[in-house]
């Protein structure tokens, strides 16, 4: 089974500064197949990023991923009160399908 | 517009069962998976298991495998999650949420219901 660490645990910004966030994969994650999720309380993960690098339909593009391997990132290039949330990366090149732990964005 | 539409939380004593429901209205059902995330309160998500429905195949999380059970009604457009000898730890939020690549049961979830919250007292 693959882990997924994602750092840090909480992310203290102000609104229009950049987050960085990462995951790092216990092993290998194939043909990167990793996405990122974001979750605002009492809502469903909402879907940002998938095969490492791909923004999904309709996400705005400060949002970006990068990385392969092992190490994978999500930058915010600005952030909105709206992106003060947790967000989540998942691994899908191997099973079982895991999930990080998550990073909470809050404001500071 | 296709939507994911989940039953209502369920109470549960331990050592019983729930059986939660998650439709899918408008667009295509049967060719796309459709697998169970659930989060315990204030805790991250965990992949519980998938179905690809026009196949009936499924995968299941290997600490679950024992007390869960994915099928799906291809009429009913409805896939469902029954889990067994409930314990307070299956307490949580269960999510269903789609896979949008057709026939994949192991991908990223493009669409996800709004959750059923089951509690286990």
């Amino acid at each position: 089974e693959i882990v997924l660490a994602q750092s840090p645990g909480t992310l203290s910004l102000s609104p229009g500064e950049r987050a960085t966030l990462s995951c790092r994969a216990s092993q290998s994650v194939s043909s990167n197949y990793l996405a990122w999720y974001q979750q605002r309380p009492g809502q469903a993960p909402r879907l940002l990023i998938y095969d490492a690098s791909s923004r999904a339909t309709g996400i705005p593009d400060r949002f970006s991923g990068s990385g392969s391997g092992t190490d994978f990132t999500l930058t915010i290039t600005r952030l909105e009160p709206e992106d003060f949330a947790f967000y989540y990366c998942q691994q899908y090149g191997s099973s079982p399908l895991t999930f990080g732990g998550g990073t909470k964005v809050e404001i500071k | 517009q296709v939507q994911l539409v989940q039953s209502g939380a369920e109470v549960k004593k331990p050592g019983s069962s729930v059986k939660v429901s998650c439709k899918a209205s408008g667009g295509n059902f049967r060719n796309f998976a459709i697998n169970w995330v659930r989060q315990a309160p204030g805790q991250g998500l965990e992949w519980v298991g998938g179905i690809i429905p026009v196949f009936g195949t499924t995968e299941y999380a290997q600490q679950l495998q024992d007390r869960v059970t994915i099928t799906a009604d291809e009429y009913r457009s409805t896939a469902y999650m029954e889990l067994t000898s409930l314990r307070s730890d299956d307490t949580g939020l269960y999510f269903c949420a789609r896979v949008p690549l057709p026939a994949a049961m192991r991908a990223y979830f493009d669409l996800w219901g709004r959750g059923t919250l089951v509690t286990v007292s």
